[in-house]
């Protein structure tokens, strides 16, 4: 069972068009992070949230946080052919005693941005 | 230099062949993972380090053996690999274990 879900698993539109990505959880995290991946390179950190409800942008990108710190989403205004990549969330979640700290990774959703 | 750091970028290897993947964080953390990424597949968490120690090992064959003489350094020992091992492995370090991951650039293996 995959503790986070991404979705859609994959996504191509055209350029200028918006898109909005999703990261859906059954637990609540401490803190969620997106990244974005371009092939043949690692992950790059885009934000992080941590406060449920949280909203932030970069640039054309804005970020949510549920109110619930369960679930997140991504939206894209605008999307440019560089927008192209794999965006990738994590959620970081605490064991029992609330010590120690695990960042769990989604599948990915693909975007392609066709100019 | 900044960032996380892997060399090479590129290794191909035979199956009996020994080699040995490095990864260089020069961000002061002190966690640091080592993932494979396959074609069409998401990231595996192979290995975690928290404060050089081992502190997560995912059932990984024993052919894969990581290293982390101290904080900064992280190795990942390869001998007899299989075709199904090629894979892009990606170098990860953090403040915390648990805490926001920052990723090197990869290493693209390929076992012939």
């Amino acid at each position: 069972t995959q503790l986070l879900e991404q979705s859609p698993q994959f996504l191509s539109i055209q350029e200028g068009e918006n898109l909005t990505v999703y990261c859906n959880s059954s637990s609540v995290f401490s803190s969620l992070q997106w990244y974005r991946q371009e092939p043949g390179e690692g992950p790059v950190l885009l934000v992080t949230v941590v406060t449920g409800g949280e909203v932030k942008k970069l640039k054309r990108l804005t970020f949510q946080f549920g109110d619930a710190r369960k679930d997140s989403s991504l939206h894209i205004t605008a999307a440019q052919p560089g927008d192209t990549g794999l965006y990738l969330c994590a959620g970081s979640l605490s064991d029992s005693g609330g010590s120690n700290y695990k960042l769990t990774f989604g599948k990915g959703t693909l975007l392609t941005v066709n100019p | 230099e900044t960032g996380v750091t892997q060399t090479p970028r590129h290794l191909v290897m035979g199956m009996t062949n020994k080699k040995s993947l490095k990864c260089e964080q020069h961000l002061g953390h002190n966690a640091m993972y080592w993932y494979k990424q396959s074609a069409k597949k998401p990231l595996e968490l192979m290995f975690v380090y928290s404060l050089e120690e081992r502190v997560e090992n995912n059932s990984v064959p024993s052919r894969f053996s990581p290293e982390c003489p101290n904080s900064s350094h992280l190795f990942l020992h390869l001998h007899t690999l299989q075709p199904e091992d090629s894979a892009l492995y990606l170098c990860a370090s953090s403040r915390l274990q648990g805490y926001e991951q920052y990723f090197g650039p990869g290493t693209r293996l390929t076992v012939t």
